[in-house]
């Protein structure tokens, strides 16, 4: 089985840095996905690590760390509207399904 | 724009009446999802097609069953819905499964039971 974990919730400040940790236990890792979510709306794909090392997109980044199980995304420049919950994914094993955490809540306030 | 289109959004049923949800997608994609998502929990995975060939996850209750005609539809039949069946389901495309193809997900339907 996969085993998933990231911090429940987490307050920032608008204009403000964010980290959101995930960490995993899995076999057969075939990549990390974050996606974001607003309530009672679909996941929306933010983005993908299968390698080690930082891969940067506008105001988000994420990272990965194979030999650790972990990842974390980074929000700059926070706005009211990144309040959403941050969901990380591992794809694995031979049929390469995704596996959820159980997501992040990220309140930004002014 | 091409897409992942759900129907109904919303969708109240009583308890034991058998519901279907749809879902089509304009992607061409060969493979779809369908996720189970209680409210504040991460989306479950309860079953894919590639193609036609149908993959069940080993926790997917027997009430839950899928259907896919062509490449474009997909359903979800509830044969017998509890009121522990309530919940987001959410329907998804991807071009393979490989790297690095991404889920793109639909806007979900939330199913009501009562």
């Amino acid at each position: 089985g996969q085993n998933i974990d990231q911090p429940t919730e987490m307050t920032a400040t608008e204009g403000a840095i964010v980290q959101i940790n995930c960490t995993y236990q899995t076999s057969g890792f075939n990549g990390l996905f974050w996606y974001q979510q607003h309530a009672g709306e679909a996941p929306t794909f933010l983005s993908y690590n299968v390698l080690d090392g930082l891969e940067e997109k506008g105001r988000f980044s994420s990272f990965l760390s194979r030999s650790k199980g972990y990842s974390y995304l980074l929000l700059k420049e926070l706005q009211m509207k990144d309040s959403a919950s941050y969901l990380c994914a591992v794809r694995a094993g031979a049929g390469n399904m995704l596996t959820f955490g159980g997501g992040t809540r990220l309140m930004v306030k002014p | 724009d091409a897409m992942v289109i759900q129907n109904p959004r919303y969708q109240v049923t009583q308890f034991g009446k058998p519901v279907t949800l749809s879902c089509s997608q304009t992607l061409n994609h060969n493979v779809m999802y369908w996720y189970q998502q209680k409210s504040s929990q991460a989306p479950k995975l309860l079953f894919h097609y590639y193609d036609k060939d149908f993959n069940n996850e080993a926790d997917t209750p027997d009430n839950f069953q899928s259907r896919r005609p062509n490449t474009s539809f997909c359903f979800l039949d509830i044969r017998s819905p509890g009121l522990g069946d309530a919940a987001m389901y959410l329907c998804a495309t991807s071009d393979g499964t490989g790297i690095p193809y991404e889920q793109y997900f639909g806007p979900g339907t939330r199913l009501t039971v009562t």
